[in-house]
């Protein structure tokens, strides 16, 4: 059983640009969940996907925006990049995506925007 | 809304003692409640969750926690750590009407284990 791994580990883009994140579930898991992680801070829930929906959504403006694939894996794009999005971005799988679930998270993917 | 304080933003331990570290919680509505860890570079691991029943939870490596709801407190307690214990510990919250699996997670706590 492979766990959920994301891609890629780290990442420097400028203010203005667009980036995408990429992330795979966990085997037999259908819902993906992103947070962000600034330097210091706790993660930030950003937004849930079941079953390729979008499932719940955190504070984060519409520049922010996902999707999830029939095998279940996932990207998280953001444009328009600002300095504040420079973080650690997680992803985290589960099996049903109700309040109570076990997450199992990534390892992360660092983002420096300059 | 929801919101998770953990009162100690650092707790410097010697190897061997007891450790406890201290969450919070406000919320309207019934809570699921999460403790995780976090080693450098690397993502979160659950170290332990409390859904219903028994306050006292026991999780992986040695850790408990206790939740209180009058005090609306989950602490986290650990009754001699090791050097391995080194890291950033998370305490999380996520609605019980939820269905999004949204949780929401405190400022973290960095336990440091001297030798």
């Amino acid at each position: 059983e492979t766990g959920v791994t994301q891609s890629p580990t780290h990442l420097i883009k400028t203010r203005g640009q667009q980036v995408t994140l990429r992330c795979s579930s966990q085997s037999g898991h259908n819902t993906v969940s992103w947070y962000q992680q600034a330097l210091g801070q706790g993660p930030q829930f950003i937004f849930q996907y079941y079953r390729e929906e979008e499932n719940g959504r955190g504070n984060f403006p519409p520049r922010f925006s996902g999707l999830q694939f029939p095998n279940y894996s996932s990207e998280l794009n953001v444009n328009a990049l600002e300095l504040d999005d420079s973080a650690l971005y997680l992803c985290a799988s589960s099996s049903q995506g109700y309040g109570g679930e076990t997450q199992y998270f990534g390892p992360g993917t660092r983002l420096l925007v300059l | 809304a929801q919101s998770v304080t953990q009162l100690d933003s650092q707790v410097p331990v010697f190897e061997e003692a007891p450790v406890e570290l201290r969450c919070n919680y406000s919320s309207s509505v019934s809570v699921y409640l999460f403790w995780y860890v976090q080693y450098p570079n690397q993502g979160l691991q659950l170290l332990l969750k409390y859904l219903s029943g028994s306050t006292l939870v026991k999780g992986i490596n040695g850790f408990e926690a206790e939740f209180n709801k009058s005090q609306t407190s989950f602490h986290l307690r650990k009754p001699s750590v090791h050097i391995s214990d080194t890291a950033e510990y998370f305490c999380a919250v996520s609605d019980l009407d939820t269905n999004a699996g949204k949780s929401t997670f405190g400022d973290g706590t960095t336990l440091t284990v001297k030798p």
